[in-house]
């Protein structure tokens, strides 16, 4: 099976400031990896994701960065605005499993 | 455009009785999804069809009972409600069986009381 968490539950960042979410997963066989907005209300969105052969993947102001190593991934998002507040979730799969594992998800305050 | 649409979006019903949630996406993919988000936020999968065909059938109780008509919706029907039923239901869909991005529906806010 698989598990994942997530490091922290909150994070309050300044606006402009740099914010950094964690995720940890236990399935070393896991090859695909996505983070997820959710605001209020709605439905979880795609921000990115990255595959097991690659480290670091980068998208508008997001970046992506996987260590296989120790089973870790990190969200990085660049001069963070008040639009990004949110929960943001990790999930991972295993190629053929056709089952995405979230993690439990870190809610993301943006401090105007 | 709607990628992924359900309805309702909100559901309040009484213990005991049967409802149903639908799903339609327009994104012509071929399998779809319903996850369980509870109040912590966690999200869980349900079910998985590819095809019309069921794939994942998680530990769901036997009053959940999913059916897909078609590649383009997937209907979740809920019999006898209870009151640890209250949740919201998302559904998604994806090309093939992955590993690829899944689309989500807005969700069913669904309250038993």
């Amino acid at each position: 099976g698989e598990s994942v968490g997530l490091h922290l539950p909150t994070l309050s960042v300044q606006e402009g400031d740099n914010s950094i979410i964690n995720c940890a997963y236990s399935n070393s066989a896991s090859d695909y990896f996505i983070w997820y907005k959710q605001e209020s209300g709605k439905g979880p969105q795609f921000i990115i994701d990255i595959r097991s052969n690659m480290d670091k993947r980068q998208g508008q102001r997001v970046t992506v960065l996987l260590n296989k190593t120790v089973k870790h991934l990190s969200l990085q998002i660049a001069a963070t605005q008040p639009g990004d507040s949110a929960v943001y979730f990790c999930a991972v799969e295993q190629t053929g499993a056709n089952n995405l594992f979230f993690g439990t998800g870190t809610r993301l305050t943006v401090i105007p | 455009d709607t990628a992924v649409s359900q309805t309702p979006k909100y559901l309040v019903t009484q213990m005991g009785n049967d409802k149903s949630i639908k799903c339609e996406q327009n994104l012509g993919h071929d399998t779809m999804y319903w996850y369980k988000q509870d109040s912590k936020k966690f999200l869980k999968i349900m079910f998985s069809y590819n095809n019309k065909e069921l794939i994942i059938n998680e530990t769901v109780p036997n009053r959940f009972s999913p059916k897909s008509p078609d590649k383009a919706h997937l209907n979740l029907h809920i019999n006898s409600l209870e009151l640890g039923d209250s949740a919201v239901y998302f559904c998604a869909s994806r090309f093939g069986t992955g590993p690829y991005e899944q689309y989500f529906g807005p969700g069913t806010r669904l309250t038993v009381t």
